[in-house]
């Protein structure tokens, strides 16, 4: 099957500070690619989609300014959190879309765990 | 609206059967999907359906009524490797949409 890159798999820094997580599709493009978060014992939550070359979409209630997308390439999106917060301690997931009329499947990345101190 | 419903959480025995239901009720239908998630860890794909009829994978089966806007996961000889959530998925619309996801079943193996 596809595979979906993350990194860094953990990453803990101090509140205020930013941090990037690229995600990348090792074997196959993706035009599309979504961010997601899930927090302890919950299910996944659709931050934004991710569109190479253009600007992503956010679902409602998330801070687009807060949390930047950037698809530079058809196998690379990155998400930068901006002024980090202890609240934004989280799993932060990736997924990429193999398309196709037989297959049409959505592949995770390993994730990238935050922590905000 | 889009409503995904699943259980919470099952517990089975090692060595038994187990079956995890998914409703759906979504604008469009344009294919489920079955996915895997180990506490601490991304989901991993396990199955996708977008005709009725029940798709065979192993241990692993997945089937699809889409009249009756219902799904089920079928887990056979259970190990208890097969502890995890497991998510129901509903793409609602064709093209580069995102998923909607069900909350999740947890399943404890038990011995």
């Amino acid at each position: 099957g596809a595979v979906v890159s993350q990194h860094p798999s953990w990453v803990i820094c101090k509140s205020g500070t930013s941090v990037k997580i690229e995600c990348r599709s090792l074997d196959f493009q993706a035009t599309t690619m979504f961010w997601y978060r899930q927090f302890p014992k919950q299910s996944l939550m659709l931050m934004a989609t991710s569109n190479e070359g253009s600007k992503a979409t956010y679902e409602q209630g998330v801070e687009k300014d807060k949390f930047l997308i950037n698809h530079a390439s058809l196998t690379l999106s990155t998400l930068t959190v901006t002024s980090a917060h202890p609240e934004d301690s989280s799993f932060y997931i990736c997924s990429a879309r193999e398309g196709g009329p037989s297959t049409d499947t959505q592949y995770f990345g390993p994730g990238t765990r935050l922590t905000v101190l | 609206g889009q409503n995904i419903d699943q259980p919470t959480e099952m517990t089975a025995t090692e060595g038994a059967i187990v079956q995890i239901n998914c409703t759906y009720q979504t604008s469009g239908f344009n294919g489920l999907f079955w996915y895997q998630q180990h506490a601490g860890e991304a989901p991993t794909f396990l199955s996708y359906n977008v005709l009725d009829g029940l798709e065979e994978k192993g241990r692993f089966s997945s089937f699809l009524s889409r009249s009756k806007g219902y799904s089920y996961l079928l887990l056979k000889e259970l190990q208890m490797k097969d502890s995890a959530s497991y998510l129901c998925a509903v793409r609602d619309l064709s093209g580069n949409t995102p998923l909607v996801f069900g909350k999740g079943t947890r399943l404890s193996v038990i011995a």
